[in-house]
């Protein structure tokens, strides 16, 4: 069964210094959604793509972060500097287009970022 | 902005019993609501209700939406331990707005 694949599953970094996740979504998805999850609460939208468009990063904090899918397939999440409140799940979906008339996301299975 | 809450944030039962998990929202256009099961890992996808589909049901889980009131509810009866999980509401179409999540404990 195809799945999102994320690496790493785990990262711990220092603060201040730069890190970045790898997403490849469903082959044949053309919308890649990235958000972020802290514990005890709901996954949040940081970035969502559609190929290899923005089409919505309201979210995103863009002095620390930045997304990109280059080839409108995997995609790479970068965080410079890593600050201690960025501690998080970091959690990587993608669908269908919506106009085929599903809106279910598939996630894959995280990366979890411990910044000390 | 979109907002979802669900009701309870936690809840803990002995299996055989029956839960039900709730969810309410405000959205500006609504046009579907997920429920994800979430163990220790990703999000999986359970049910997905919209204005032509307000009854879904699975084995012992169901779910049904009010888009009058603006609420869901999930339903799962005879639970297993295996049904212990976080359960998320979301709503939205492209980008989906997560509700804090349900704890749910089952013990044997």
């Amino acid at each position: 069964e195809a799945e999102v694949a994320q690496s790493p599953r785990y990262k711990i970094t220092e603060k201040s210094q730069a890190v970045a996740f790898w997403c490849d979504p469903i082959s044949g998805h053309a919308t890649l959604y990235w958000y972020r999850q802290i514990l005890g609460q709901g996954p949040e939208l940081l970035v969502q793509f559609q190929d290899e468009s923005v089409v919505d990063d309201s979210q995103l904090p863009k002095d620390r972060f930045s997304a990109e899918r280059l080839k409108g397939v995997d995609s790479t999440l970068k965080i410079q500097p890593a600050e201690l409140g960025d501690s998080a799940m970091y959690l990587c979906a993608s669908s269908i287009p919506r106009d085929r008339g599903t809106n279910e996301q598939f996630f894959g299975p995280g990366t979890r970022l411990t910044v000390l | 902005e979109d907002k979802v809450v669900q009701s309870p944030l936690s809840l803990v039962v002995h299996e055989g019993d029956t839960v039900t998990l709730n969810c309410s929202y405000e959205v500006t256009n609504f046009r579907s609501l997920l429920w994800y099961k979430q163990e220790k890992k990703a999000p999986t996808f359970l049910f997905m209700l919209t204005s032509s589909g307000i009854e879904k049901k699975s084995g012992r889980l169901s779910s049904i939406l009010d888009k009058k009131e603006l609420f869901s509810i999930l339903n799962i009866t005879a639970t297993q331990t295996g049904d212990s999980a976080i359960y998320l509401c979301a709503v939205g179409y492209g980008k989906l707005t997560f509700g804090q999540g349900t704890i749910l404990t089952v013990h044997p």
